[in-house]
């Protein structure tokens, strides 16, 4: 089954420092990955996504991701980080259904920003 | 503005009660979804639905219900059967039905309690 991993639940990051968040899935086809963010209590919004061609991808809001195939791995990525990025991460990807298709989530990973 | 509405926002349910949880998008897209979030288990899905009245179980379909009678609407009733129903409930749309999954849309949730 198709599955995605984020290895680290929390991360502390200081503010101006870079920042790369882990994802690894598990898909036997070409995945449809992306990844989201959330704020305290709100839904999610999207940053980027993958499907095919250039394996980085750019994103809103200064972020960044690279697919990587051999490594079954899609990390999201941003050079300097503000306060205002404090949030939690999801990675997803896109799985197969009867009748169509859903997203499967990691379990997601919270982003402090310390100053 | 286009978007998805969930209401209400907080909800409370007392022992033996079914509740709905309402979701309306006004985006004319085709799917919805219901994804239930715990702390650290990232989101889950519930039931999806790909167009007007018809629906798949996701991976958590038991103790709740849905119904998709009109295509800008997608209500979860969360049944008495469902013995641990507190959680932060998710509706999400999608333009594209059967493929990627493109972009999903989310409502900004409802917190779902038991009295």
């Amino acid at each position: 089954a198709q599955s995605v991993t984020q290895p680290d639940i929390h991360i502390t990051v200081s503010e101006g420092a870079s920042l790369e968040l882990r994802c690894n899935y598990s898909y036997g086809a070409t995945p449809y990955l992306f990844w989201y963010v959330q704020s305290p209590g709100q839904g999610l919004q999207l940053l980027l996504k993958y499907f095919s061609g250039d394996t980085l991808v750019q994103g809103i809001k200064g972020f960044e991701a690279e697919f990587k195939r051999s490594q079954s791995s899609f990390n999201l990525r941003k050079p300097s980080v503000h306060w205002s990025d404090a949030a939690e991460y999801f990675c997803a990807v896109a799985t197969p259904y009867q009748a169509g298709t859903a997203l499967i989530f990691g379990k997601g990973t919270t982003l402090s920003v310390s100053s | 503005d286009g978007g998805i509405t969930q209401s209400p926002k907080y909800l409370f349910r007392k022992e033996g009660q079914n509740v709905t949880l309402s979701c309306e998008q006004n985006l004319n897209h085709d799917a919805m979804y219901w994804y239930r979030q715990d702390p650290g288990q990232g989101l889950r899905l519930i039931y999806y639905s790909q167009i007007v009245n018809d629906f798949q179980k996701g991976d958590i379909a038991e103790g709740y219900s849905v119904s998709r009678e009109k295509k800008e609407s997608f209500p979860l009733t969360v049944t008495s059967a469902q013995k641990n129903p507190t959680a932060f409930y998710l509706c999400a749309s999608s333009a594209d039905r059967g493929g990627t999954n493109e972009k999903l849309f989310f409502g900004s949730g409802t917190q779902l309690s038991v009295l």
